[in-house]
């Protein structure tokens, strides 16, 4: 059975630090895998996928990373704004029938 | 630009109550599925349908029944309400056959059982 977990489970920074979340799983037979963003009270919005056969992916301040073989993901927030304060979760796709998710990180990023 | 749409955002029920969660999407997806978020328990799959006319249990699907109306509806209904049940649900699609196809998720529904 999958199992996916990330630490830390909360992380509190100073405006501008450059940070890094942990994700790891148990069977790296995944799909992909993905990171979310869910702000208090609303629904996930998907930030970064990655595909079984990438090694990582970017879009703007953030930057994505997945070693399948040692079943583990990053994800990598450069300049860290306020508005970047919510809950990010990872997530695998097990071959298309199911995604677990990760239990998620709690950021605050303090102006 | 309306993505995956549910309704109600919240519900009281009382114990023994039914009442079903209405969720539709209109990116053409194949899949969908309904997750509930708990404190300290993250998001665990009730049931998902991979495609339509078909459905199949998740993790918790116990106390709960769902239909795939059609390829935009997927609904999940509760027919005899517990207080264990008092949670927040989540619907999502993607078109999972495809490996770059990310989860799409709705805003949610608030849901409190007394």
């Amino acid at each position: 059975k999958q199992e996916v977990t990330q630490i830390p489970a909360a992380l509190s920074v100073p405006e501008g630090e450059n940070l890094v979340l942990n994700c790891s799983f148990t069977d790296s037979a995944i799909y992909n895998l993905q990171w979310f963003r869910q702000d208090p009270g609303k629904g996930l919005t998907s930030l970064l996928l990655i595909q079984s056969s990438q090694r990582e992916q970017t879009s703007g301040r953030l930057n994505a990373s997945l070693d399948k073989s040692s079943g583990r993901s990053t994800l990598y927030i450069a300049a860290s704004q306020p508005g970047d304060s919510a809950t990010y979760l990872c997530a695998v796709d097990n071959y298309g029938q199911n995604f677990v998710f990760g239990p998620g990180t709690r950021l605050s990023v303090l102006p | 630009n309306a993505g995956v749409t549910q309704t109600p955002k919240f519900q009281v029920l009382k114990t023994g109550q039914s009442m079903t969660l209405q969720c539709a999407q209109d990116m053409n997806h194949n899949s969908m599925y309904w997750y509930r978020q708990d404190p300290g328990m993250g998001l665990r799959l009730i049931y998902y349908s991979a495609s339509e006319g078909t459905t199949d249990k998740g993790e918790v699907p116990n106390g709960y029944n769902v239909s795939r109306l059609n390829k935009r509806e997927f609904s999940l209904r509760l027919e005899s309400a517990a207080p264990s049940q008092t949670s927040v649900y989540f619907c999502a699609s993607s078109e999972a056959r495809r490996r770059d196809s990310p989860l799409h998720f709705g805003n949610g529904t608030r849901l409190t059982v007394t």
